[in-house]
């Protein structure tokens, strides 16, 4: 079965901090795509990231890193330098492809809500 | 500006009502799709659709219909069949297979039940 898990529910933390949220997904497949989604208290999902399970690369954009490890099946991400606007529900998320089943379907972990206090 | 539009923001139902929730989207995207949003659950599939006049159930069909009579709307309707129908609504596209590309999503609707 596919499952994403992210094990901190809520983080808070002071403005200028470092942070990392933590990704943890479950898969049979050796193709796959993990996400990561942003959800501001606007409510719309803003995509911030996707991984080929192919591609073990680090990647960095800005303040935002990612950090795939396919030995703990692991996909964390870490806002350097936090921001009061970085304050939201963070989304890590699970594809297959090609699709095992009979429709297209991306597995969402529960979210872990990011405060950053000022 | 290109983007997903739900409406209404906010919707009130009282048991026993059906409502539909509009979703349009202007991406020119093939696939849309409903997520179903409570409180500190991950999103789960309620329908999706990949190409006009067709559409498929998600893992929570159960007490929703929609339709796809166009590429650049589908809309969900909440049946008196769906027992606990209150929650966050979410509505996306992608321009191909959900798994491979990103969603672009829209602000939602909130549902509740009186």
């Amino acid at each position: 079965a596919q499952k994403v898990t992210q094990a901190q529910t809520e983080i808070s933390v002071v403005e200028k901090e470092d942070v990392t949220l933590d990704c943890v997904y479950e898969t049979r497949d050796t193709t796959y795509y993990l996400f990561w989604y942003k959800q501001p208290p606007s409510g719309e999902l803003v995509f911030l990231i996707r991984r080929n399970s192919f591609d073990e690369q680090n990647e960095i954009s800005g303040r935002y890193s990612w950090n795939f490890q396919k030995s703990t099946s692991s996909f964390n991400f870490t806002i350097t330098a936090s921001q009061v606007v970085d304050s939201a529900v963070y989304f890590c998320a699970l594809s297959a492809y090609p699709m095992k089943t009979s429709y297209d379907k991306v597995i969402f972990g529960p979210g872990t809500s990011l405060s950053v206090i000022p | 500006d290109g983007g997903i539009t739900q409406s209404p923001k906010y919707l009130f139902r009282k048991e026993g009502q059906n409502v539909t929730l509009s979703c349009e989207q202007n991406l020119n995207h093939d696939a849309m799709y409903w997520y179903r949003q409570d409180p500190g659950q991950g999103l789960r599939l309620i329908y999706y659709s990949q190409i006009v006049n067709d559409f498929q159930k998600g893992d929570i069909a159960e007490g929703y219909s929609v339709s796809r009579e166009k590429k650049e709307s589908f809309p969900l309707t909440v049946t008196s069949a769906q027992k606990n129908p209150t929650a966050f609504y979410l509505c996306a596209s992608s321009s191909g297979l959900a798994g491979v590309n990103e969603q672009f999503f829209g602000p939602g609707t909130r549902l509740t039940v009186l």
